[in-house]
């Protein structure tokens, strides 16, 4: 079965930093561009960054570009996401998904992890 | 603010047909295909529509998706005490290269 587990989530103060991962299993995990979503209390889904099969093309919302970044290790079927001068409006739920194809435009989320909670707090 | 908007609510009794709708641009939904999910919060979303108009397997057919101009709606047949749920749409936007999510409609079952 295609599954996606994150973990890495915390309180963490602002300012700060936290590294999210995400383990993958049950695909080809280097056929596949993977991103993550997010959901804070109380609001809805919210895209957070793409990346291709391969790890060299990335985007970004502009709520965390040059804050966050996102990379892979096809070699270990891991997804990651480093986040740096975190603010109180990143306290979220991160989930990692996995998208149908290699790119991005016309392709879906068909898989989805339970997510990681992210409190960012003093 | 999201780049899709959805009424924040709907609701029907069981058996009723309930539509959402989600409303977008050129950009997005005007030129790319429209995704919907499907979310209980503390679960992982599930998908329900992909590519405008078709369920991934195991999606009942009470369920279903269309399109015109830059405008997109989720149709929900049948409706059962199971559909209760967060609904959201979702496209890939051309000038903010990423996608973007609408602001999710509760479906409450009567």
């Amino acid at each position: 079965d295609v599954q996606v587990v994150e973990s890495g989530g915390g309180l963490v103060q602002p300012g700060g930093s936290l590294r999210l991962s995400c383990a993958a299993s049950g695909f080809v995990y280097g056929n596949y561009a993977m991103s993550w979503v997010r959901q804070a209390p109380g609001k809805g889904l919210e895209w957070v960054s793409v990346v291709s099969r391969f790890g060299g093309l990335a985007y970004y919302a502009d709520s965390v570009k040059g804050r966050f970044t996102i990379s892979r290790d096809n070699s270990r079927n891991t997804l990651s996401l480093q986040m740096n001068s975190l603010r109180a409006e990143d306290t979220a739920v991160y989930h990692c998904a996995k998208h149908t194809g290699s790119t991005w435009g016309d392709n879906w989320f068909d898989s989805w992890g339970p997510g990681t909670l992210v409190t960012v707090s003093s | 603010q999201s780049v899709l908007t959805q009424p924040p609510s709907a609701s029907g009794t069981p058996g009723q047909r309930v539509t959402v709708s989600c409303s977008g641009s050129s950009s997005n939904i005007g030129s790319n295909p429209v995704n919907w999910y499907q979310h209980l919060p503390g679960t992982a979303p599930k998908p329900l529509i992909f590519k405008t108009n078709q369920r991934p397997s195991g999606v009942p057919d009470r369920f279903s998706g269309s399109k015109s101009g830059t405008s997109a709606s989720l149709a929900i047949s049948g409706l059962q005490s199971e559909d209760e749920a967060d609904y959201y749409c979702a496209a890939w936007d051309d000038s903010l290269t990423g996608y973007v999510f609408g602001s999710g409609t509760k479906v409450t079952v009567l």
